[in-house]
């Protein structure tokens, strides 16, 4: 039970790259999430999906793009990378119907935008 | 409002107890937690508080609710080296949304 897998874990693009950050989980868990953690800042939820096929902006969502075309999957996409979205980003699940609302992390994938 | 506010650094000596502190602003919230990250890692579940409740404990860690003032504590007995890690406190929005502070790096010192 591998539970959040991110893919890549290391990224370094130059600016106006584009790329795709990967969450995988098998836990069967309707609800995703990706977040960025930045210094002093903590997390930030940048896109969150509630089920298949849907998708949601969180606080900061400029300059990205989310898509979950399978239950299991949700990608987090980079159209033309800027500096300032250097950062650590981490996606994060959870089941339906339970009372806690437990999120379960990925590992992480740090991204740096030369 | 969603801000959840904690200060950034302790430093604790092994074997003392720490004291994390969280102010949050929804009033509404339902659930408050405390998330653990350890260096290099995700962040996960350490522990939780339903806002009915005024305390819990859980081994070494107790856990204060204070509704009034909106403040929510972390107490780790007997602090490890292995506790050295980043807190995070979070309120539960709504049935999607987690709010998280900032995270608060423990160090812990021999």
């Amino acid at each position: 039970n591998a539970g959040v897998t991110q893919t890549p874990k290391f990224r370094v693009l130059k600016t106006g790259q584009s790329m795709t950050l990967l969450c995988a989980q098998d836990m069967n868990h309707e609800y995703m999430y990706w977040y960025r953690q930045d210094p002093g800042m903590g997390l930030r939820l940048i896109h969150y999906s509630v089920g298949e096929g849907t998708t949601a902006k969180g606080e900061v969502p400029d300059g990205y793009n989310v898509s979950r075309l399978k239950k299991q999957n949700f990608l987090l996409g980079l159209e033309s990378a800027a500096p300032s979205q250097t950062s650590v980003y981490f996606c994060a699940s959870r089941r339906t119907g339970t009372n806690t609302g437990e999120l379960f992390f990925g590992e992480g994938s740090r991204l740096t935008v030369l | 409002g969603e801000d959840v506010e904690q200060s950034l650094f302790l430093s604790v000596r092994e074997g003392d107890s720490s004291v994390i502190n969280c102010t949050y602003t929804d009033s509404s919230s339902t659930y408050l937690y405390w998330y653990k990250q350890e260096p290099g890692a995700g962040l996960q579940l350490l522990t939780y508080i339903f806002s009915n409740m005024d305390m819990k404990q859980d081994q070494r860690l107790t856990v204060l609710l204070n509704k009034k003032d909106k403040h929510l504590s972390l107490r780790i007995a007997d602090t490890q080296t292995g506790d050295s890690a980043i807190y995070f406190c979070a309120e539960r929005i709504n049935d999607y949304k987690l709010s998280f502070g900032a995270g608060t790096t423990v160090t812990v010192r021999a």
